[in-house]
């Protein structure tokens, strides 16, 4: 596609259940970046992948998260047992390489944990 | 203390005035430095980005970077009602990390007409 794609676009889920939220990056881009934007924040890291891998998650804040890029495109970004916390837009990027200083954003997913 | 700095704003300017949106920073192991901007409901779009300290222009924007006092600066000359948006400083710092970007809070900038 013409942009990094995220779906669904918003997400209301209950407390304690499980979602997936999915990135399909530029076609190309081997880097792909997850962060998490709160409401009047900027957006914070948590996992990249270079290719298949993931090359940091740091950014996880604990074991709830788990993302997956198992062909080197697509990602899922997977929260187990979500608290009302959790609720943000998710936002996925891609780059070339991840050494581009270019990372394309997606709109994101609004996720809203009632 | 954030890592990152910045104003939240809001910042209310007329049209064609010289906008200053700044950040400052404590890691000294930051090495690039970047300006993004984000419309409402949108993600963030790289306005621009710089590795060392000194002005970068593109347009009627300037970033600025000043490494010994940890202070970045993006200034929007001759503004419009179409720069209004959230702008975001974000930096990184290369190496194995290179992907992991921090950004400051984001400054609300409304121009009017």
């Amino acid at each position: 596609g013409a942009g990094v794609s995220q779906t669904p676009s918003n997400k209301v889920t209950e407390k304690g259940k499980y979602v997936e939220l999915r990135c399909d990056p530029i076609s190309g881009h081997t880097a792909l970046y997850w962060y998490r934007q709160s409401l009047g924040q900027g957006p914070e890291f948590l996992i990249y992948f270079q290719g298949t891998g993931a090359a940091d998650d740091s950014g996880l804040p604990n074991d709830r998260f788990f993302a997956v890029r198992p062909e080197g495109s697509v990602s899922t970004l997977k929260i187990q047992r979500t608290e009302r916390g959790d609720s943000a837009v998710y936002l996925c990027a891609s780059s070339l390489q991840a050494g581009s200083t270019e990372a394309f954003f997606g709109q994101g997913t609004r996720l809203t944990v009632v | 203390q954030k890592e990152v700095e910045q104003d939240p704003g809001p910042l209310s300017v007329p049209e064609g005035a010289i906008v200053s949106l700044n950040c400052t920073y404590s890691n000294s192991a930051f090495q690039y430095f970047m300006w993004y901007r984000q419309y409402s409901r949108k993600g963030p779009e790289l306005l621009m980005y710089t590795y060392s300290s000194g002005n970068k222009e593109d347009g009627r924007f300037t970033a600025q970077v000043d490494k010994s006092s940890k202070y970045i600066s993006l200034f929007i000359r001759d503004s419009q009602p179409s720069d209004s948006a959230t702008y975001l400083c974000a930096m990184g710092e290369g190496g194995t990390s290179y992907g992991k970007l921090t950004f400051g809070q984001g400054t609300i900038l409304t121009v009017h007409p």
